[in-house]
């Protein structure tokens, strides 16, 4: 079945730091990638919406400038935590999609972020 | 604006008996409705996927119906078993979603041998 593979799993970081984390569809051409962020004993919080070779759609409250997203392959995208702070520690989990909205999501294992 | 709700943050069954969670949604109308379990430190995966025209859909254990008059969904799952303790996310998709992927708070299911 479709695989998603998500690196690293772990991450531990200082702050002022970028984090870079990568989101590869193995067997599978993803034309969209969507990127979450999960806080302990809560839902997944969509951050951002990308199709490959175009610029990703940020959902509101979610800057821009500081989770950089790339999806130059229709296999691999990657979110950047750029000048990373304590408050930015969470679960990330990105997922993809080969079809249109009556397609599954196939999901990454999560990263875990910490920044200290 | 959108809005998924999904009943009971918390159900603890005992094993055997059937689980009912419920997922209502406001202020839009999708065309599918998917379901997802996750388990801890783990993403989601999927279960399920009922279109706005299927009533009802089946799959060994798990059964799930969609209503659009009532904005709802039900996931059922029969002969609970301790395995199937998880977290139980609702996503509805496409139609006035336009391509938006949002989830339900999820309900965490505990089932008790």
């Amino acid at each position: 079945g479709a695989v998603v593979s998500q690196h690293p799993s772990r991450v531990i970081c200082k702050s002022g730091t970028s984090v870079k984390i990568e989101c590869r569809s193995l067997d599978f051409q993803a034309t969209t990638m969507f990127w979450y962020r999960q806080f302990p004993k809560q839902s997944l919080m969509l951050m951002a919406t990308s199709n490959e070779g175009s610029k990703a759609t940020y959902e509101q409250g979610v800057e821009k400038d500081k989770f950089l997203i790339n999806h130059a392959s229709l296999t691999l995208s990657t979110l950047t935590v750029t000048s990373a702070h304590p408050e930015d520690s969470s679960f990330y989990i990105c997922s993809a999609r080969s079809g249109q909205h009556n397609s599954p999501l196939h999901f990454g294992n999560g990263t875990r972020l910490t920044v200290t | 604006s959108q809005k998924i709700e999904q009943n009971s943050e918390a159900l603890n069954i005992q094993e055997g008996k059937t689980a009912t969670l419920t997922c209502n949604y406001t202020n839009y109308s999708p065309a599918y409705l998917q379901w997802y379990r996750q388990d801890p430190g783990r993403g989601p995966v999927f279960l399920l996927l009922i279109r706005e025209n299927e009533k009802e859909k089946r799959k060994e254990r798990l059964k799930v119906t969609f209503d659009t008059t009532l904005k709802q969904s039900l996931f059922h799952i029969t002969a609970s078993q301790p395995a199937d303790s998880a977290t139980y996310l609702c996503c509805p998709s496409g139609g006035t979603s336009y391509g938006k992927l949002t989830f339900g708070q999820g309900t965490i299911l505990t089932v008790h041998p």
